[in-house]
Protein backbone atom coordinates (compact mmCIF):
# COMPACT_ATOMS: atom_id res chain seq x y z
CA UNK A 1 0.00 0.00 0.00
CA UNK A 2 1.07 3.55 -0.19
CA UNK A 3 3.93 5.11 2.21
CA UNK A 4 4.98 8.02 2.86
CA UNK A 5 7.91 8.34 4.53
CA UNK A 6 9.20 11.76 6.39
CA UNK A 7 13.11 12.53 7.41
CA UNK A 8 14.62 13.41 9.41
CA UNK A 9 12.89 11.69 13.05
CA UNK A 10 13.97 14.86 15.14
CA UNK A 11 15.85 18.08 14.60
CA UNK A 12 17.41 20.36 17.25
CA UNK A 13 18.38 23.86 16.30
CA UNK A 14 19.65 26.60 17.69
CA UNK A 15 17.01 30.21 17.80
CA UNK A 16 17.54 31.77 14.42
CA UNK A 17 18.98 28.90 12.55
CA UNK A 18 16.88 27.23 9.45
CA UNK A 19 15.24 24.02 9.47
CA UNK A 20 13.84 21.57 7.02
CA UNK A 21 11.84 18.35 7.22
CA UNK A 22 11.78 15.93 3.79
CA UNK A 23 8.46 14.16 2.71
CA UNK A 24 8.53 11.05 0.12
CA UNK A 25 5.90 8.87 -1.13
CA UNK A 26 5.79 5.80 -2.59
CA UNK A 27 3.32 6.58 -5.21
CA UNK A 28 2.03 9.35 -7.02
CA UNK A 29 -0.23 11.85 -4.68
CA UNK A 30 -3.27 13.83 -5.52
CA UNK A 31 -2.29 16.51 -2.91
CA UNK A 32 0.04 16.72 -0.45
CA UNK A 33 -0.67 18.00 3.19
CA UNK A 34 1.28 19.22 6.22
CA UNK A 35 0.30 19.62 9.75
CA UNK A 36 2.01 20.97 12.90
CA UNK A 37 1.28 19.84 16.29
CA UNK A 38 2.50 21.28 19.41
CA UNK A 39 3.28 19.07 22.68
CA UNK A 40 0.43 17.74 23.98
CA UNK A 41 -1.67 19.02 21.54
CA UNK A 42 -3.32 17.71 18.52
CA UNK A 43 -2.29 17.84 14.71
CA UNK A 44 -3.03 21.46 13.35
CA UNK A 45 -3.84 21.92 9.34
CA UNK A 46 -0.80 23.80 7.55
CA UNK A 47 -1.17 23.78 4.23
CA UNK A 48 -2.40 21.20 1.13
CA UNK A 49 -0.53 21.21 -2.20
CA UNK A 50 -1.68 20.13 -5.26
CA UNK A 51 0.14 21.19 -8.15
CA UNK A 52 3.28 19.89 -9.50
CA UNK A 53 6.79 21.87 -8.86
CA UNK A 54 3.98 24.47 -6.19
CA UNK A 55 5.50 26.52 -3.69
CA UNK A 56 3.89 27.82 -1.14
CA UNK A 57 4.75 30.53 1.61
CA UNK A 58 3.58 31.51 4.99
CA UNK A 59 5.73 33.78 6.69
CA UNK A 60 8.86 31.81 7.49
CA UNK A 61 7.25 28.65 6.23
CA UNK A 62 7.86 27.59 2.58
CA UNK A 63 6.39 24.25 1.24
CA UNK A 64 7.51 23.00 -1.86
CA UNK A 65 5.97 20.06 -3.97
CA UNK A 66 7.46 17.52 -6.45
CA UNK A 67 7.55 17.86 -9.97
CA UNK A 68 6.88 14.02 -10.11
CA UNK A 69 4.17 14.72 -6.87
CA UNK A 70 5.81 11.82 -4.89
CA UNK A 71 8.06 14.44 -2.59
CA UNK A 72 7.36 17.50 -0.83
CA UNK A 73 9.85 19.84 1.65
CA UNK A 74 9.00 22.03 4.63
CA UNK A 75 11.52 24.84 5.12
CA UNK A 76 11.68 27.03 8.23
CA UNK A 77 13.26 30.32 8.00
CA UNK A 78 15.13 31.73 11.36
CA UNK A 79 13.40 29.46 13.93
CA UNK A 80 11.60 30.80 17.59
CA UNK A 81 10.74 29.04 19.97
CA UNK A 82 7.55 29.06 19.19
CA UNK A 83 8.07 26.98 15.97
CA UNK A 84 8.51 23.82 18.42
CA UNK A 85 6.70 20.93 17.78
CA UNK A 86 5.92 17.84 15.40
CA UNK A 87 5.52 18.91 11.82
CA UNK A 88 3.68 15.84 9.74
CA UNK A 89 3.43 15.60 5.91
CA UNK A 90 0.31 13.69 4.72
CA UNK A 91 -0.01 12.13 1.03
CA UNK A 92 -3.85 11.81 -0.75
CA UNK A 93 -3.96 9.06 -3.55
CA UNK A 94 -6.22 6.77 -3.74
CA UNK A 95 -6.52 5.61 -0.06
CA UNK A 96 -7.40 7.92 2.84
CA UNK A 97 -4.54 10.21 4.01
CA UNK A 98 -1.22 8.30 4.84
CA UNK A 99 0.33 10.52 7.27
CA UNK A 100 4.43 10.43 7.25
CA UNK A 101 5.84 9.41 11.29
CA UNK A 102 6.59 12.91 11.96
CA UNK A 103 9.92 14.89 12.33
CA UNK A 104 9.93 16.75 15.85
CA UNK A 105 11.53 19.87 15.80
CA UNK A 106 13.47 21.56 19.15
CA UNK A 107 14.29 24.96 19.08
CA UNK A 108 17.17 26.00 21.36
CA UNK A 109 16.84 29.67 22.52
CA UNK B 1 -10.76 25.15 16.22
CA UNK B 2 -13.21 22.76 14.16
CA UNK B 3 -16.45 21.87 16.33
CA UNK B 4 -15.04 18.64 17.46
CA UNK B 5 -15.15 16.81 20.82
CA UNK B 6 -13.67 13.80 22.10
CA UNK B 7 -15.33 11.93 25.55
CA UNK B 8 -13.56 11.06 27.58
CA UNK B 9 -10.79 12.72 27.55
CA UNK B 10 -8.17 10.55 29.54
CA UNK B 11 -9.83 6.76 30.86
CA UNK B 12 -7.55 4.06 32.28
CA UNK B 13 -9.41 0.76 32.38
CA UNK B 14 -8.16 -2.80 32.89
CA UNK B 15 -7.14 -5.68 30.54
CA UNK B 16 -10.34 -7.29 28.91
CA UNK B 17 -12.94 -4.97 29.48
CA UNK B 18 -14.77 -3.24 26.71
CA UNK B 19 -14.01 0.82 26.06
CA UNK B 20 -15.94 2.81 23.75
CA UNK B 21 -14.45 5.98 22.83
CA UNK B 22 -16.73 9.33 21.41
CA UNK B 23 -15.95 11.57 18.39
CA UNK B 24 -18.93 14.25 18.02
CA UNK B 25 -18.74 16.81 15.55
CA UNK B 26 -21.14 20.09 14.80
CA UNK B 27 -19.46 20.45 11.46
CA UNK B 28 -21.98 18.13 9.56
CA UNK B 29 -19.01 16.65 7.32
CA UNK B 30 -19.17 13.81 5.80
CA UNK B 31 -16.44 12.33 6.70
CA UNK B 32 -15.15 10.70 10.30
CA UNK B 33 -12.16 9.42 11.02
CA UNK B 34 -10.14 7.11 14.09
CA UNK B 35 -6.31 7.63 14.85
CA UNK B 36 -4.25 6.22 17.57
CA UNK B 37 -1.11 8.09 17.95
CA UNK B 38 2.07 6.21 19.66
CA UNK B 39 5.93 6.98 19.64
CA UNK B 40 7.73 6.62 16.69
CA UNK B 41 4.63 5.58 14.73
CA UNK B 42 2.96 9.05 14.34
CA UNK B 43 -0.46 8.74 13.07
CA UNK B 44 -2.19 5.58 12.17
CA UNK B 45 -5.53 5.21 11.05
CA UNK B 46 -8.03 2.93 12.54
CA UNK B 47 -10.91 3.27 10.88
CA UNK B 48 -12.98 5.79 9.20
CA UNK B 49 -16.28 7.01 7.62
CA UNK B 50 -17.93 8.40 4.39
CA UNK B 51 -21.23 8.85 5.77
CA UNK B 52 -23.82 7.51 7.88
CA UNK B 53 -23.33 3.83 8.35
CA UNK B 54 -20.73 3.80 5.86
CA UNK B 55 -17.53 2.66 7.39
CA UNK B 56 -14.30 1.08 6.56
CA UNK B 57 -11.10 -0.04 7.65
CA UNK B 58 -7.70 1.62 8.12
CA UNK B 59 -4.11 0.28 8.42
CA UNK B 60 -4.64 -0.96 12.25
CA UNK B 61 -8.42 -2.01 12.52
CA UNK B 62 -7.90 -5.54 14.48
CA UNK B 63 -9.19 -5.51 17.79
CA UNK B 64 -11.29 -2.31 16.78
CA UNK B 65 -14.94 -1.80 16.04
CA UNK B 66 -17.14 1.18 15.19
CA UNK B 67 -20.41 2.99 14.51
CA UNK B 68 -21.56 5.87 13.31
CA UNK B 69 -25.46 5.98 13.16
CA UNK B 70 -25.61 9.82 13.18
CA UNK B 71 -23.52 12.84 11.12
CA UNK B 72 -22.00 13.96 13.66
CA UNK B 73 -20.91 10.93 15.71
CA UNK B 74 -18.44 8.64 14.87
CA UNK B 75 -17.94 6.04 17.84
CA UNK B 76 -14.96 3.93 18.53
CA UNK B 77 -14.88 1.05 20.22
CA UNK B 78 -12.52 -1.91 21.90
CA UNK B 79 -14.22 -4.78 22.16
CA UNK B 80 -11.46 -6.23 25.02
CA UNK B 81 -8.84 -4.02 25.77
CA UNK B 82 -5.77 -5.07 25.71
CA UNK B 83 -2.25 -3.13 27.21
CA UNK B 84 -0.99 -2.61 23.25
CA UNK B 85 -3.92 -0.57 22.86
CA UNK B 86 -2.50 2.14 25.55
CA UNK B 87 -2.21 5.01 23.33
CA UNK B 88 -3.87 8.43 22.52
CA UNK B 89 -6.62 8.76 20.44
CA UNK B 90 -7.32 11.03 17.54
CA UNK B 91 -10.23 12.00 15.94
CA UNK B 92 -10.73 13.89 13.08
CA UNK B 93 -13.26 15.07 10.22
CA UNK B 94 -12.92 15.86 6.48
CA UNK B 95 -15.36 17.07 3.69
CA UNK B 96 -14.02 15.35 1.11
CA UNK B 97 -11.81 11.97 1.71
CA UNK B 98 -8.68 13.57 -0.03
CA UNK B 99 -9.15 17.12 1.70
CA UNK B 100 -7.58 18.60 4.59
CA UNK B 101 -8.46 17.02 8.30
CA UNK B 102 -9.11 18.68 11.65
CA UNK B 103 -8.68 16.91 14.61
CA UNK B 104 -10.29 16.98 17.96
CA UNK B 105 -8.54 16.47 21.35
CA UNK B 106 -7.30 13.26 21.68
CA UNK B 107 -8.41 10.60 24.42
CA UNK B 108 -5.56 9.26 26.42
CA UNK B 109 -6.90 6.05 27.15
CA UNK B 110 -4.30 3.48 29.34
CA UNK B 111 -5.15 -0.37 29.76
CA UNK B 112 -3.35 -1.93 32.86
Amino acid sequence: GQQVMQIPQYQHVQEGEDFTTYCNSSTTLSNIQWYKQRPGGHPVFLIQLVKSGEVKKQKRLTFQFGEAKKNSSLHITATQTTDVGTYFCAGAGNTPLVFGKGTRLSVIA
Amino acid sequence: DAGITQSPRHKVTETGTPVTLRCHQTENHRYMYWYRQDPGHGLRLIHYSYGVKDTDKGEVSDGYSVSRSKTEDFLLTLESATSSQTSVYFCAISVAGPDEQYFGPGTRLTVT
